[in-house]
């Protein structure tokens, strides 16, 4: 069936180092793919997106990789912060009404 | 800030009783989704609603329903509330049905005891 899994549950980085956060998804059909971080009690806010006809996607500091032959996706997070510290959910559109959610990846941030 | 407000952020009932969440969406917004989201888990998506229209449903009972109104806010209602039911209520807002990003608000908190 259909569905978007993180490779690792936790990833804890360096302040100053990048981050890179990993994605499968199992739909070859999707065309739509989205990341979304969630801090401590707030709701997932918006980070970056991509269509499946791009490989690469850029924004403030971060970058979204896109692999369609091998259905994986992923978050790059330059120069990580402290406040990057949360976690990060890839999400799966494939059609119709439904965006389908991984169960995410906490990212910890040392100073 | 997304422009979606929810409310209330917090709340308890008890077993049994039933609850309404509302939700206001992002101006220019006519799509409303609802999701759970149990402790340690991602979002899963239990309806939307276009056009005062359930437009899709995920593996809900029916005792998880919907509104939706002329001005695109909208409420979730749970009945019969289980232990099962404690979890982080979202809603999300989106230009449209088709391919669009969601906006989520701050979620209501639903603890059932």
């Amino acid at each position: 069936g259909e569905s978007v899994g993180l490779h690792l549950p936790t990833l804890s980085v360096q302040e100053g180092d990048n981050s890179i956060i990993n994605c499968a998804y199992s739909n070859s059909a999707s065309d739509y793919f989205i990341w979304y971080k969630q801090e401590s009690g707030k709701g997932p806010q918006f980070i970056i997106d991509i269509r499946s006809n791009m490989d690469k996607r850029q924004g403030q500091r971060v970058t979204v990789l896109l692999n369609k032959t091998v259905k994986h996706l992923s978050l790059q997070i330059a120069a990580t912060q402290p406040g990057d510290s949360a976690v990060y959910f890839c999400a799966e559109y494939t059609g119709g009404f439904k965006t389908i959610f991984g169960a995410g990846t906490r990212l910890f941030v040392k100073a | 800030e997304t422009g979606v407000t929810q409310s209330p952020t917090h709340l308890i009932k008890t077993r049994g009783q039933q609850v309404t969440l509302r939700c206001s969406s992002q101006s220019g917004h006519n799509t409303v989704s609802w999701y759970q989201q149990a402790l340690g888990q991602g979002p899963q998506f239990i309806f939307q609603y276009y056009r005062e229209e359930e437009n899709g449903r995920g593996n809900f009972p029916p005792r998880f329903s919907g509104l939706q109104f002329p001005n695109y806010s909208s409420e979730l209602n749970v009945n019969a509330l289980e232990l099962d039911d404690s979890a982080l209520y979202l809603c999300a807002s989106s230009p449209g049905t088709d391919g669009n990003t969601i906006y989520f608000g701050e979620g209501s908190w639903l603890t059932v005891v």
